[in-house]
């Protein structure tokens, strides 16, 4: 199973709005609404940030967000904030699973 | 609090096996799967298969079948993963995860560093 496609990095500046890709197919994301993303800051394990394509954990800041259209799911995190910055995956389960290739988000 | 602690680093020779556990606490063990996930240096998040601590079975990532296994010891809330045949590409940051109710990873261990060297 191939990786699922994220953009390489996104940057914007505090407060504004970035939003990150996340392309399979339709024996992946497009067949299932169990598509997960996870926070990780250099160093550190991964962190659920959102779950069921656009379910929030508690604790997460309500400026995450999700969404998916066919084959392609998105995160996006509003009013950008210094700690965001990061590595951020995506991942989906159509029997197993299959990670995204990763994207490093910049605050400028 | 849900925690997995694993064990320490570990620097292993081309052709040997490592094994890796992962021991939690702060919630009925075999009542989630543990997944186990893998990250090379500077690279993204592999998944490498879960087990079901309640059925005890479980499913590899078909890239690992014939070199993975993963085990359990119920007595003592703690996972394993026995990686075998190893080579330099097996160099990495070894994860266990909690599999969540909703087909996510919501508690992760602290990561084991996994050196292949000859």
């Amino acid at each position: 199973q191939s990786a699922l496609t994220q953009p390489r990095s996104v940057s914007g500046s505090p407060g504004q709005s970035v939003t990150i890709s996340c392309t399979g197919t339709s024996s992946d994301v497009g067949a299932y609404n169990y598509v997960s993303w996870y926070q990780q800051h250099p160093g550190k394990a991964p962190k659920v940030m959102i779950y069921d394509v656009s379910e929030r954990p508690s604790g997460v800041p309500d400026r995450f967000s999700g969404s998916k259209s066919g084959n392609t799911a998105s995160l996006t995190i509003s009013g950008l904030q210094a700690e965001d910055e990061g590595n951020y995956y995506c991942c989906s389960y159509a029997g197993s699973y299959v990670f995204g290739s990763g994207t490093e988000v910049t605050v400028l | 609090q849900v925690q997995l602690v694993q064990s320490g680093a570990e620097v292993k020779k081309p052709g040997a096996s490592v094994k890796v556990s992962c021991k939690a606490s702060g919630y009925t063990f075999t009542s989630y799967d543990v997944n186990w996930v893998r990250q090379a240096t500077g690279h993204g998040l592999e998944w490498m298969g879960w087990m079901n601590l309640n059925a005890n079975n479980t499913r590899y990532a078909q890239k690992f079948q014939d070199r993975v296994t993963m085990t359990s010891d119920t007595s003592i809330s703690t996972a394993y993963m026995e990686l075998s045949s190893l080579r330099s590409e097996d160099s990495a940051v070894y994860y266990c995860a909690r599999g969540g109710y909703n087909y996510d990873f919501d508690n992760w261990g602290q990561g084991t560093v996994v050196t292949v060297s000859s």
